[in-house]
């Protein structure tokens, strides 16, 4: 398996409390992607980063913010959560973004009450 | 927007039987791939293929891509109780076409391999 990690595993919040995921990487990949998974949508993409501070917006990016100060590690943040934005976070990476395979992190499951 | 589409949303068959799966899409792409998420996990890569091939094969895996319907199959022989899993094809879009960098996944097709 790919050296990915993600923390926390779970996460149970509140409606309107700040959040943040984190993903870490031990492979030296130049990009990073964060993802949500919800039943009848399949994955989407809601932030990437081709680079330390370089970032851009997926599909899905309104809610969240990310930052990226270090090559391994990838925050997500959820500046104030709501409950559509309980669903299960993947983390991913890949060398380059063209022709590549991305390797997943083990999820995060964020229930917003 | 959905880029990737499976069919069908979900396969039951006999273990030893041949699975096989769709996946269409929408835009010209570089690349087509397949991954495998087991119940509670990520998601595994399983093969790639590139725009300009038709055929690859890995294992009991065996993968079709016809750019010229848009369309992408991959075939599971000799299925195992292992194999029960989702499967998601993901395409990258083609110089032009847009979009944000990264791959863009359908809904998935959940096989079950019955004993």
């Amino acid at each position: 398996d790919a050296g990915i990690t993600q923390s926390p595993r779970h996460k149970v919040t509140e409606t309107g409390t700040p959040v943040t995921l984190r993903c870490h990487q031990t492979e030296n990949h130049r990009y990073m992607y964060w993802y949500r998974q919800d039943p009848g949508h399949g994955l989407r993409l809601i932030h990437y980063s081709y680079g330390v501070k370089d970032t851009d917006k997926g599909e899905v990016s309104d809610g969240y913010s990310v930052s990226r100060s270090k090559t391994e590690d990838f925050l997500l943040t959820l500046e104030s959560a709501t409950s559509s934005q309980t669903s299960v976070y993947f983390c991913a990476i890949s060398e380059s973004t063209r022709q590549e395979t991305q390797y997943f992190g083990p999820g995060t499951r964020l229930l917003v009450l | 927007s959905q880029q990737g589409e499976e069919d069908p949303q979900a396969l039951s068959i006999q273990e030893g039987e041949n699975a096989t799966m769709n996946c269409s899409y929408k835009t010209s792409i570089n690349n087509l791939q397949w991954y495998r998420q087991n119940s509670g996990r990520g998601l595994v890569h399983l093969i790639l293929i590139r725009s300009n091939e038709r055929e690859k094969h890995s294992g009991r895996l065996r993968v079709t891509l016809d750019t010229s319907k848009k369309s992408s199959s991959l075939l599971i022989t000799a299925s195992r109780a292992a194999d029960t899993a989702s499967y998601f094809c993901a395409t990258e879009p083609a110089w032009g076409w847009g979009g944000a960098d990264g791959l863009t996944f359908g809904k998935g097709t959940h096989l079950i391999i019955q004993p």
